[in-house]
């Protein structure tokens, strides 16, 4: 499967607790985004990475919130001290420089805080 | 008020209806305009990407965009039970390509 991908595909966690989700871009893929998708809302934009620099932030993405993409390849973020209101779908999609408003999004991790 | 506001629905319509959907938008900025696929607990799925305004068709799906009213449709044609989905509408600005989402249409199609 050469597509984005995401793990875990859920995670429940106590609230603050600390969690850290994964995404796999397409091979060769530029560009890394995240958002977020709460019920009945679309995905919101977070931050996006070009290569491993961070060029972006929502001021969505509080102080609780970090991101990285240490080789240029997949990339994590963090959620320090878990809230019930990070109870959301995080998304990850990721596209090459060329087409850079082409986005192929991933199945999303599942966040449930308790 | 939201960047883009999309109606939510829920549309339901008997199979082989052609389904419409739209978005309207507030920044003059977007030139690029999308419409994404999302099934119940999945990542959205790109179906119609458009640069600027005019129409695009692909199959059963036609995308139209008019930015001197800053509104854009989708329209389903001879929809099928496997359409039934959730529509989101997307856009971004041409220096700046983060997304900015409707809240999307959920969609049944009826056997």
């Amino acid at each position: 499967d050469t597509g984005v991908s995401q793990d875990p595909r859920h995670k429940i966690t106590k609230r603050g607790q600390n969690v850290t989700f994964r995404c796999d871009p397409i091979s060769e893929h530029n560009r890394l985004y995240w958002y977020r998708q709460t019920l009945g809302q679309g995905p919101e934009f977070l931050t996006y990475f070009q290569n491993e620099a961070q060029l972006e932030k929502s001021r969505l993405l509080s102080d609780r919130f970090s991101a990285e993409r240490p080789k240029g390849s997949f990339s994590t973020l963090e959620i320090q001290r878990t809230e019930q209101g990070d109870s959301a779908m995080y998304l990850c999609a990721s596209s090459l420089l060329a087409n850079t408003d082409t986005q192929y999004f991933g199945p999303g991790t599942r966040l449930t805080v308790l | 008020q939201k960047e883009v506001e999309q109606d939510p629905g829920p549309l339901s319509v008997p199979e082989g209806a052609i389904v419409s959907l739209n978005c309207t938008y507030s920044n003059s900025a977007f030139q690029y305009f999308m419409w994404y696929r999302q099934y119940s607990r999945k990542g959205p799925e790109l179906l119609m990407y458009t640069y600027s305004s005019g129409n695009k068709e692909d199959g059963r799906f036609t995308a139209q965009v008019d930015k001197s009213s800053k509104y854009i449709s989708l329209f389903i044609r001879d929809s099928q039970p496997s359409d039934s989905a959730t529509y989101l509408c997307a856009m971004s600005r041409s220096n700046d390509y983060k997304l900015s989402f409707g809240a999307g249409t959920t969609v049944t199609v009826r056997a």
